[in-house]
């Protein structure tokens, strides 16, 4: 069965440090990746997305990810953060062709950004 | 554009009435909408997957009389929690995929349900 880690469950850091959130799936596919972030109080949104060519995607918000198809990896990073990236961050998977759209999420990491 | 809203945001129940939950895409038409439970801090879990004018696929575990699922457009499903109890209290999401094909899904804001 497919699953989606999330390495971290909890990170906290101060404004201005680096961050990085890793994700591994266990697909030997196809498969396109998101990264959704939800803020306290909020719904999801999505981040960034990759489908295909560039292995490095930017998103929203100075959020950029890698895919590394060899380490079946999806890892997020943002180089300075800010007290508003407080969030929790969901990895998400989808296995092409045969998931019908459904999407496997991680189990989340909540980031704290201390000011 | 890609808005998806529900409604109610949040609900407070009898234990053993029954709730409905309204998954809607507003600006775009949606093939497939998917429910999700969301547990405190916790991940999503995919309950069901909605396909408009068919019938409702549940994931492993999910009872589908409990939880029973409408799609009859293409910008509407919805959610029927029967007899709820305080174990069905939670965060229930929806989400949306666009008919154009996009392999990307739209999320709702998500309902609260409580159930006393």
């Amino acid at each position: 069965a497919q699953s989606v880690s999330q390495h971290n469950h909890h990170v906290i850091l101060s404004e201005a440090a680096s961050l990085e959130l890793g994700c591994n799936y266990s697909y030997g596919g196809t498969v396109n990746l998101f990264w959704y972030v939800q803020y306290p109080g909020q719904h999801l949104q999505l981040l960034l997305k990759y489908f295909s060519g560039d292995p490095l995607v930017k998103g929203i918000k100075g959020f950029e990810a890698e895919f590394i198809k060899s380490k079946f990896s999806f890892n997020l990073r943002k180089p300075s953060v800010q007290w508003s990236d407080t969030a929790e961050y969901f990895c998400a998977v989808l296995r092409l062709p045969d998931s019908w759209g459904k999407l496997q999420f991680g189990a989340g990491t909540q980031v704290v950004v201390t000011p | 554009g890609a808005v998806v809203s529900q409604h109610p945001s949040w609900v407070i129940c009898k234990s053993g009435t029954s709730v409905k939950i309204e998954c809607r895409s507003l600006d775009f038409q949606a093939t497939t909408m998917f429910w999700y439970r969301q547990f405190p801090k916790q991940s999503l879990m995919l309950m069901a997957t909605s396909n408009e004018g068919s019938k409702a696929t549940y994931e492993q575990g999910v009872e589908k009389d409990k939880f029973l699922i409408n799609h009859a457009s293409l910008t509407l499903s919805t959610l029927t929690v029967t007899s709820a109890h305080p174990e069905d209290s939670s965060f229930y999401i929806c989400s949306a995929t666009p008919t154009s094909g996009v392999h990307e899904q739209f999320f709702g804001p998500g309902t609260r349900l409580t159930v006393l």
